[in-house]
């Protein structure tokens, strides 16, 4: 069975820096493109960023652009978004998403409020 | 970007009522959208993909359809546990796009 895990997600200041994690498993993670994407508490879903299955391509929705950060570890079966310079507009439910949307992960909460 | 505009953003229906849902592409997309289901507090869960590939375990009663810029989503007939938010998604473009959202509430 495929899954995805989050988890690094919390309660954090604006202008702060967070990571989060996503641990796959039940396939073989390092064959698939991951992407991250996000949804605010009761809005709909946006996605924020891209890698392919060995990180030669990446991209960000322009939203987060120069300050979150994609990167993968294929040994660990690991996907990661480094968030910096977090503003309360970036609080939402973060999902890691498998490939084209067949599998997604239980999401995890970054609330961004002083 | 691609842009999908999906509607109506809420529909009110009897259990056993056929209903359906638009979504369209500012651009072609082929047939590369997906229909999800979300449930309150719950990830979404991909139903269709392809446009009108029932993914598995998915039951019959929902449908995908369409091509290039319009495409449909159909319940043929509501049953009280479809209670919730459906999305369509294009991934013509690794820079996914997601329509509104269409909350489905039981009458």
């Amino acid at each position: 069975e495929v899954q995805l895990v989050e988890s690094g997600g919390g309660l954090v200041q604006p202008g702060r820096s967070l990571r989060l994690s996503c641990t796959g498993s039940g396939f073989s993670f390092d064959n698939y493109a991951m992407h991250w994407v996000r949804q605010a508490p009761g809005k709909g879903l946006e996605w924020v960023s891209y890698i392919s299955w060995n990180s030669g391509s990446i991209d960000y929705a322009d939203s987060v652009k120069g300050r979150f950060t994609i990167s993968r570890d294929n040994a660990k079966n690991s996907l990661y978004l480094q968030m910096n310079s977090l503003r309360p507009e970036d609080t939402a439910f973060y999902y890691c998403v498998k490939d084209t949307g067949g599998a997604w992960g239980q999401g995890t909460l970054v609330t961004v409020s002083s | 970007d691609f842009q999908m505009t999906q509607s109506p953003s809420s529909l009110s229906a009897s259990v056993g009522d056929r209903v359906t849902i638009t979504c369209q592409a500012s651009q072609d997309i082929s047939i590369y959208l997906n229909w999800y289901q979300q449930k309150l507090g719950k990830a979404p869960k991909l139903l269709i993909s392809d446009a009108s590939y029932l993914e598995t375990g998915v039951p019959p009663r929902f449908s995908g359809g369409g091509s290039g810029t319009d495409f449909t989503f159909t319940i043929s007939s509501v049953q009280a546990e479809d209670i919730a938010t459906y999305y369509c998604q294009q991934y013509a473009d690794l820079r996914y796009t997601f329509g509104q959202g269409t909350k489905l509430e039981i009458k």
